[in-house]
């Protein structure tokens, strides 16, 4: 079946920090993969997606590059910031169904 | 563009009762799925409906149903609620058809408080 490991958190920076969570995951035929962030009391918000290997979603400084050859879609962030503290969710999913499998989540804590 | 708007954002039940959540999917939208978040669990697939039929199953007990309207509106039902069912309930919506990897966006949530 699919899965996805996120790296434990909680991950603590200060600002301005470079920020990378690590995902890995596994899947039947060729996922599509997504970072979802959520923010205290709030639902899931899309922060960025690929579809096939080598593509790189960004969005609001934050990139993430779908490898096939090492399973990965780590986040990377040059320079957080405090409004960057929330929780981020790796997911994958296959075909055009909307089923989507989540890792752990990995809360990241940005301080000044 | 409205996005996916559930109802109630916030509700307490007692053990024993039935709940029903109610989520209106972006304009367009055929696909609804529906996500239950707990701090043990995570984030877990309950379902999926497309075009008013169940697409996929979570691995959750007969006593969560829903279901998928014309409109692509969606309900979910929680029949004799237990502690356990204490959870963010989290409906998504996507086009559901096409190209893979379709965007799949999430509401506020519903806060069900079993008590």
């Amino acid at each position: 079946g699919n899965s996805v490991t996120q790296m434990e958190g909680p991950v603590t920076l200060s600002e301005e920090a470079f920020l990378t969570i690590n995902c890995t995951y596994t899947a039947t035929g060729y996922p599509s993969l997504f970072w979802y962030v959520q923010y205290p009391g709030e639902g899931l918000q899309l922060l960025l997606k690929a579809t096939k290997a080598d593509d790189k979603g960004s969005n609001k400084g934050f990139e993430a590059t779908y490898r096939k050859e090492t399973t990965s879609f780590h986040l990377e962030k040059g320079s957080v910031q405090v409004s960057d503290s929330a929780v981020y969710f790796c997911a994958l999913n296959t075909g055009t169904a909307s089923k989507l499998t989540f890792g752990t989540g990995t809360r990241l804590q940005v301080t000044l | 563009k409205a996005g996916v708007t559930q109802t109630p954002r916030y509700l307490i039940k007692t053990r024993g009762q039935q709940v029903t959540l109610s989520c209106s999917p972006i304009s367009g939208h055929r696909s609804v799925s529906w996500y239950q978040q707990t701090p043990g669990q995570g984030l877990q697939f309950l379902f999926e409906y497309f075009s008013e039929t169940q697409r996929n199953k979570g691995n959750f007990p007969g006593r969560f149903s829903g279901r998928q309207f014309s409109n692509s509106r969606s309900e979910m039902n929680v029949s004799t609620l237990e502690l356990g069912d204490s959870a963010l309930y989290l409906c998504a919506s996507s086009l559901g058809v096409g190209t893979v990897g379709n965007t799949i966006y999430f509401g506020e949530g519903s806060w069900l408080t079993v008590v």
